[in-house]
């Protein structure tokens, strides 16, 4: 298995981009998603295959996948969004998945 | 309705055993890759096993060989059977159902509430 990267902590003013990385070696080979969990929640996916957004997202959630890193961009960032926010690929050569190390966005 | 309800967690001592269920509504189990997920207190997300379609079965290094994941497709559920439990293992479970796309990728689009096990003497 192969291990994914992500900063422990993003901080961001009301209405401003929070952007927030996946990093790993493997991630240029496999597409990437992500999900965010509120406090006592279960997890939800606001992005999957690098780049879409489930229905009943917001379009301020994107995301994209360069190289051997994923990013998740929030733009105008709300009080809601304040979350733990976890990337996740997926391994098709040995069908394990991987998440991330997880990011608590906090709106200051 | 689209839904995952858990259920069998538990208080359980070191070495012991248990069961969780995962109750599915709305689809068939059956037809979707099924996977279990768990978060330690204060953790973060880590996969625990899949169970496919055809019935093929993985699972994470940490718990290979101690948990068993199956399938019942007449009551349509998904178990994961625990066994050897450490104190590493507790956690919330959470089943979750795996959605595949036209490219290839897979992701999680329908999660339960989650179920607790404590691992403890």
């Amino acid at each position: 298995s192969y291990e994914v990267t992500q900063p422990p902590s993003v901080s961001v003013s009301p209405g401003q981009t929070a952007s927030i990385t996946c990093s790993g070696d493997e991630l240029r080979n496999t597409y990437v998603s992500w999900y965010r969990q509120k406090a006592g929640q279960s997890p939800v996916v606001v992005i999957y295959e690098d780049t879409k957004r489930p229905s009943g997202v917001p379009e301020r959630f994107s995301g994209s996948n360069s190289g051997n890193t994923a990013t998740l961009t929030i733009s105008g960032t709300q009080a809601i969004d304040e979350a733990d926010y976890y990337c996740q690929a997926w391994d098709g050569s040995t069908n394990i998945y991987v998440f991330g190390t997880g990011t608590k966005v906090t709106v200051l | 309705e689209v839904q995952l309800v858990e259920s069998g967690g538990d208080v359980i001592q070191p070495g012991g055993s248990l069961r969780l269920s995962c109750a599915a509504s709305g689809f068939d189990v059956s037809s979707y890759y099924m996977t279990w997920v768990r978060q330690a207190p204060g953790k973060g997300l880590e996969w625990v096993s899949l169970i496919k379609t055809i019935g093929s079965t993985y699972y994470a290094d940490s718990v290979e060989g101690r948990f068993t994941i199956s399938r019942d497709n007449s009551k349509n559920t998904v178990d994961l059977l625990m066994k050897s439990l450490r104190g590493e293992d507790t956690a919330v479970y959470y089943c979750a159902r795996e959605m595949p796309t036209v490219m290839g990728a897979k992701y999680m689009d329908v999660w339960g509430k989650g179920t607790t096990v404590t691992v403890s003497s």
